[in-house]
């Protein structure tokens, strides 16, 4: 089944406690993104990647790292989380190749909550 | 960069009416809209897209209208259903990247 898994699915940590949400697609795209969701203020784009080891910036990039190793994984990292990044964050990938098409598929979020 | 705005940010509707969601997007260059439904607990699903070059698409019970002059597009969806009841989000190409700007999102409630 063609699919986007992130782990972990929620997530409630303290101020300061490095974290890692791992996020993998099994469908050879080459397009991988992180967004956060917030009341009243939508998906925004955190980071994204165009390929491996290509990387960039999207909206809301402070207090984030990301890194694309294997064309599969895109983890998103909270070197030092902090309360206002409680959210929820999906991670979504599609293709780029020509004919590939816009469709972007994305995961079923994860929920983290820092105190 | 692109910018999305998307109204209502909550609809109520009776079971069986039509609901529209209206978008509008500010830069002219953009070549596609998705529109999304999120179901409660889930991600976001494409539901309908649309490209520049049409004006309309339909797919059963949901159609999008696309104006590239005045730059809006929107979703329309007939006989609604309980099940209709989600957050539904719009979206437009931005950026040299191809990345989706979305909109704020429009939470709709079907009453039975």
């Amino acid at each position: 089944e063609a699919q986007v898994t992130q782990n972990p699915r929620y997530l409630i940590t303290v101020t300061g406690k490095k974290l890692t949400v791992t996020c993998s697609q099994n469908m050879n795209h080459e397009y991988m993104s992180w967004y956060r969701q917030d009341p009243g203020l939508g998906l925004r784009q955190i980071y994204y990647s165009m390929n491996v080891e290509v990387t960039d910036k999207g909206d809301v990039p402070e207090g984030y790292k990301v890194s694309r190793k294997e064309k599969r994984n895109f983890p998103l990292i909270l070197e030092s989380p902090s309360p206002n990044q409680t959210s929820l964050y999906f991670c979504a990938s599609r293709g780029v190749r020509t004919g590939a098409g816009y469709e972007q598929f994305f995961g079923p979020g994860t929920r983290l909550t820092v105190l | 960069g692109e910018n999305v705005e998307q109204h209502p940010s909550t609809l109520s509707v009776q079971e069986g009416d039509s609901a529209v969601i209206k978008c509008t997007y500010s830069d002219s260059a953009s070549n596609y809209f998705p529109w999304y439904k999120q179901e409660l607990g889930k991600g976001p699903q494409l539901i309908i897209d649309i490209r520049s070059n049409v004006g309309e698409k339909k797919d059963q019970r949901i159609a999008v209208t696309l104006n590239k002059t005045a730059k809006h597009f929107s979703l329309h969806i007939t006989e609604t259903q309980p099940e209709d009841s989600a957050v539904y989000f719009c979206a437009a190409i931005g950026g040299s990247q191809g990345n989706l700007i979305f909109g704020k999102g429009t939470k709709l409630s079907v009453k039975p």
